[in-house]
């Protein structure tokens, strides 16, 4: 089945500073790609999300880039902000079937130090 | 709408005790899961469902079963609570049709203690 490894666990960063987080997938056939979010006490939030045809996806200080030849992907985080603090997670589908459920990565925890 | 709710929020058991997890969601979605956050071990998802009636396991079944009678409930039951169950359980539901994207919406979480 599919295999998702992320990193890095824990990244600590100057408000103002860009945050990057990458992912790696093990099934080539994967085709979608979202991100999610979870604050804390929260449960986690989707935050932008790529397909397999597309290379990059932009929303505003946000942006996730993948290469299907490595079999990686990554979220970009520009201007970072105290309040883009939390858990990151990534996550992959393999489209066996309409039914495959989403495999996540362990997550990151995003610091954000004004 | 509310969205995805859980009852409990917060549990204390002993071991050996049974109970069950409520998982409701009001956006007449297919597809529904639940999942155990562990520190740093991410999501694992235990069970889930692609409609009433329908169940099927996920990474990390063992010492859990789930029903789904109403297509808005998802239940989560453990008979027999081990202290390896003490987590974070989180349910989510998506809408599901056929090869679509489907961002999955979670509920708050249950937080669970096994003495």
């Amino acid at each position: 089945g599919e295999n998702v490894e992320q990193h890095p666990s824990t990244l600590s960063v100057q408000e103002g500073d860009s945050a990057v987080i990458k992912c790696t997938y093990s099934d080539s056939a994967s085709n979608y790609f979202p991100w999610y979010k979870q604050e804390l006490g929260k449960g986690p939030q989707l935050i932008i999300d790529i397909r397999s045809n597309v290379g990059e996806k932009k929303d505003q200080r946000i942006a996730v880039t993948l290469n299907k030849t490595a079999k990686h992907f990554s979220l970009h985080i520009t201007e970072t902000q105290p309040e883009d603090s939390a858990v990151y997670f990534c996550a992959a589908r393999t489209p066996i079937s309409g039914n495959t459920p989403l495999v996540f990565g362990k997550g990151t925890r995003l610091s954000v130090i004004a | 709408n509310a969205g995805v709710t859980q009852t409990p929020k917060f549990r204390v058991l002993k071991t050996g005790q049974s109970m069950t997890l409520l998982c409701a969601q009001d956006m007449n979605h297919e597809y529904m899961y639940w999942y155990r956050q562990d520190p740093g071990m991410g999501l694992r998802l235990i069970h889930y469902s692609v409609g009433e009636g329908t169940t099927a396991k996920g990474e990390v079944p063992d010492g859990y079963n789930v029903s789904r009678l109403k297509k808005q409930n998802f239940l989560l039951g453990l008979e027999s609570a081990a202290p390896s169950q003490t987590s974070v359980y989180f349910c989510a539901s998506s809408y599901s049709t056929g090869f679509s994207y489907n961002e999955q919406f979670f509920g708050p979480g249950t937080r669970l203690t096994v003495l």
